[in-house]
């Protein structure tokens, strides 16, 4: 079945560091890949997609490009600011529901 | 722009009793789904339901049941309630069931069973 495989954290970076969160993944056909953010006490929000090889989503200074070859869809960002802390979850969707990763908490100081 | 609505926002339960949780999707959204996250946890894919009809089951255990009415708004049904029932429990909807659709969730029902 589909999974999804998530660096595990937390991750603690320093204000305008760069960020990189890996993500890898297991699917049959040619899945759609997400990166869900959820803020404390909030509910998942979508960050960015992509639906097709190659394609790279982007949003807010993040970015991920879907790389069929290596099976990953890398979260990245420049430059990261406290305001980024949160945790981050890869999905994927093949034909039935969302399969998520198990989330990396990324927290940002000053 | 309207979000999916969850009610209650939190709930506290005793073993053995029941809930149940209520999701209004977006306006025009046809398809819901169904979330369980436990603490520190990934959500958990339980169910999901297409023009009223149950689309697709995940891990979904027996003493929960879940439907989509005519409006589209779904309740999710949970009885004999158990201590590790407790967790954020949320509600996505999205327009069809095509693999690039994107769903849109809601704040959650925290479920705390004592």
């Amino acid at each position: 079945g589909n999974s999804v495989t998530q660096m595990e954290g937390p991750v603690t970076l320093s204000e305008e560091a760069f960020l990189t969160i890996n993500c890898t993944y297991t699917a049959t056909g040619y899945p759609s890949l997400f990166w869900y953010v959820q803020y404390p006490g909030e509910g998942l929000q979508l960050l960015l997609k992509a639906t097709k090889a190659d394609d790279k989503g982007s949003n807010k200074g993040f970015e991920a490009t879907y790389r069929k070859e290596t099976t990953s869809f890398h979260l990245e960002k420049g430059s990261v600011q406290v305001s980024d802390s949160a945790v981050y979850f890869c999905a994927l969707r093949g034909r039935r529901a969302l399969t998520f990763g198990s989330g990396t908490r990324l927290q940002v100081q000053p | 722009a309207a979000g999916v609505i969850q009610s209650p926002r939190h709930l506290i339960k005793e073993k053995r009793e029941t809930a149940t949780l209520k999701c209004y999707p977006i306006p025009r959204h046809d398809t819901v789904y169904w979330y369980q996250q436990g603490p520190g946890q990934d959500p958990q894919f339980l169910i999901s339901f297409y023009e009223k009809m149950q689309s697709d089951k995940g891990s979904i255990p027996d003493r929960f049941s879940a439907q989509q009415f005519s409006d589209y708004h779904s309740e999710l049904n949970m009885s004999s309630l158990e201590l590790g029932d407790s967790a954020l429990y949320f509600c996505a909807s999205s327009l069809d069931q095509g693999m690039n659709t994107e769903a849109f969730f809601g704040q959650g029902t925290r479920l705390t069973v004592v």
